[in-house]
């Protein structure tokens, strides 16, 4: 298995532009998590799913972000309109279960937003 | 509400010196602790767990509820050590939420 896939895995955008981030779990996890990694902040949880349905959006910063799950193999992370605070590396982790198991991550999506 | 402490952002010690990663949290019940590592150019990974009290490359962690504390410790560090470090929380809600402190970076110098 070739772990968890993101892309892109750098982003350079203007400001208000629309930035849309992907994520191909691990085949057989039911669990996916999104986390936004700053120097001042550290991991931040976003949003995460459990079996394709969203569990706790509560890190979501703005409405400007949505995260879609549409099945088991894919998952979505939408900024719109976005700003140059948003720059940020954007992680996608998954495990096999919502309450066990260790997390799996990606390599992280650099997004730069001028 | 949960939360995770690391007050260093950078601790830097030369090899063969012992080094203490600190990590408080903030919970009201038993949670489950983690430390995951991200070495360069690589993907962060899990490192240990509490509850498997268990050693990984000379590593250890132990569980501290009276200080809320869960320090990753290791009596001599190697330069194959340097790296970020994240100490992570997950709640005994069963809510599966895992949340990560602010990272520690570890140097090593020769």
């Amino acid at each position: 298995d070739a772990g968890v896939i993101q892309s892109p895995r750098h982003e350079v955008t203007e400001m208000g532009q629309e930035v849309t981030l992907r994520c191909k779990p691990i085949s057989g996890h039911n669990s996916l998590f999104w986390y936004r990694q700053t120097m001042m902040r550290g991991l931040e949880l976003l949003i995460y799913f459990n079996n394709n349905v969203p569990i706790d959006d509560s890190g979501m910063p703005e409405d400007r972000f949505s995260a879609k799950m549409p099945n088991a193999s894919f998952s979505t992370l939408k900024i719109q309109p976005s700003e140059p605070r948003d720059s940020a590396v954007y992680f996608c982790a998954s495990r096999w279960d919502l309450h066990t198991g260790e997390l799996f991550f990606g390599e992280g999506s650099r997004l730069t937003v001028l | 509400a949960q939360r995770v402490t690391q007050p260093e952002k950078l601790l830097s010690v030369f090899k063969g010196a012992p080094v203490e990663l600190k990590c408080n949290y903030s919970y009201s019940g038993s949670p489950e602790l983690f430390w995951y590592v991200q070495y360069s150019r690589q993907r962060l990974q899990l490192l240990l767990r509490h509850i498997s009290r268990e050693s990984i490359k000379g590593f250890t962690a132990d569980l501290n509820k009276g200080e809320t504390s869960f320090h990753l410790k290791k009596p001599f560090a190697q330069e194959e050590d340097s790296a970020m470090y994240y100490c992570a929380l997950m709640g005994s809600s069963n809510t599966g939420k895992l949340i990560f402190g602010q990272g520690t970076t570890l140097q090593v110098k020769p």
